[in-house]
């Protein structure tokens, strides 16, 4: 595998589901992030990790939770989801967190998630 | 906070023709960004900008860092049919966050 991945591709959850979305990125990157992406509407960042912590968190709500248990490896938890919440997640990675040049942030596939 | 103005929202053109887009900000960025986005698929960098006044080019596109930082524009050449996406333009400060436009959809007809 290469770039940044994300499983499953698909989700389709109840609002009493738990379940869990998965990135891996495999290009050595020490910074990971969760975007949020609805129609007609610019990427919404929810949460930023840098060497496994967590930086940054935009009033997000409780349901969804983040993990991140290596810098390689970004997990999304949800639980007790509301139908608004449907939307294509992204996952992205970046050399490090610092901005500045050649420290472009790279994006997964998406998992398109459908809460019914 | 910043915000990207990114225009046109949509393009519908006929293969062939060239493509020109572009966001405005209402305040500087260190970095400009340009990504294209397939359906079900997650946002591709295209091209990179790191100074003011810079152009670079990546095959038929070309895109230009304004002058004052607070715009940049991108140009797609003799445009083909798997040009087709949305194009997302992308400003950075500092830190790592990215400010993202509201995207370009782009229709080319063939």
């Amino acid at each position: 595998e290469t770039g940044v991945t994300q499983t499953p591709r698909h989700l389709v959850m109840g609002m009493t589901n738990k379940k869990s979305l998965k990135c891996e990125q495999h290009l050595g990157h020490n910074a990971m992030y969760w975007y949020k992406q609805s129609a007609k509407k610019p990427l919404e960042l929810m949460f930023v990790y840098s060497l496994e912590e967590r930086v940054e968190n935009n009033s997000v709500p409780s349901r969804f939770s983040p993990e991140c248990p290596n810098s390689s490896h970004l997990f999304l938890h949800l639980h007790t989801l509301q139908p608004e919440d449907s939307a294509l997640y992204l996952c992205a990675s970046s050399p490090r967190l610092a901005g500045g040049a050649y420290n472009e942030q790279f994006f997964g596939p998406g998992t398109r998630l459908t809460v019914l | 906070g910043q915000q990207l103005n990114q225009s046109p929202q949509s393009m519908f053109i006929q293969e062939g023709e060239d493509v020109s887009m572009n966001c405005t900000s209402s305040s500087i960025f260190n970095t400009w960004l340009w990504y294209k986005q397939d359906p079900g698929e997650g946002p591709v960098l295209l091209i990179a900008l790191y100074k003011a006044g810079e152009l670079t080019s990546n095959g038929r596109l070309t895109a230009q860092f304004g002058i004052t930082r607070k715009d940049s524009f991108l140009n797609i050449s003799a445009s083909i049919p798997s040009d087709v996406g949305i194009y997302f333009c992308a400003g950075q400060l500092s830190g790592s966050r990215l400010t993202f436009g509201e995207g370009t959809q782009l229709t080319v007809n063939p």
